[in-house]
């Protein structure tokens, strides 16, 4: 099985930048993706690391390192809109049998 | 393209009755999965499927059936609610790849077991 630990709650400015770290342990271990979910919302889909090093998609950025099973989103010239929950996921197996982590909320003030 | 789509919107059941929830997707995607989300949590895997005629229990599978007789519907049975079964529901559907994994996410059924 696998279990992933993220902060449970940061606050930022706009325009800051965010740093959400996410740690695993797992038996298995094919990548590690990351969800944006708003409140009432579903969760969508931000990006994946399925190597080691960065992947970056616009304004946000994911980190990824097999040897210390860790893993980290950063959000960059935060806008009000990015607040939300931010889940990493591990999978067990290429696209499916994903574990989430306990979520990280993101709270933007002006 | 709908994408997936979840019924009901909501639900509100009592203990012991049965329903099903509905999940349909049309971008033709082999994986198809079932998460629940309990207020301020992350997602749990109920069940997940690789293909039609293919199932396999997730994380909390108590209480829940599946069945996946074609390519793009997977509806989750309860069997006999509990007042623990009260969450909000997902239904997921992705491609298979060691490169790519996103998982896309039907608007959710909200479910109350009272």
């Amino acid at each position: 099985g696998q279990s992933l630990e993220q902060p449970s709650e940061v606050t930022a400015v706009e325009g800051a930048i965010v740093q959400i770290n996410c740690t695993y342990q797992t038996s298995g271990f094919y990548g590690l993706s990351w969800y944006q979910q708003h409140d009432g919302g579903a969760p969508t889909f931000l990006s994946y690391n399925a190597l080691d090093g960065l992947e970056e998609t616009g304004r946000f950025s994911s980190f990824l390192s097999r040897s210390d099973s860790y893993g980290y989103l950063l959000l960059q010239e935060l806008q009000m809109k990015d607040s939300a929950s931010y889940f990493c996921a591990g999978g067990e197996a290429a696209g499916n049998k994903l574990t989430f982590g306990g979520g990280t909320r993101v709270l933007v003030k002006p | 393209n709908a994408g997936v789509t979840q019924t009901p919107k909501f639900q509100v059941l009592k203990t012991g009755q049965s329903m099903t929830l509905q999940c349909a997707q049309d971008m033709n995607h082999e994986y198809m999965s079932w998460y629940r989300q309990d207020p301020g949590m992350g997602l749990r895997l109920i069940h997940y499927s690789v293909g039609a005629g293919i199932t396999d229990q997730g994380e909390v599978p108590n209480g829940y059936n599946v069945s996946r007789s074609t390519t793009e519907d997977f509806p989750l049975r309860l069997l006999s609610a509990a007042p623990s079964q009260t969450s909000v529901y997902f239904c997921a559907s992705s491609y298979p790849g060691l490169d790519y994994n996103e998982q896309f996410f039907g608007p959710g059924t909200r479910l109350t077991v009272l």
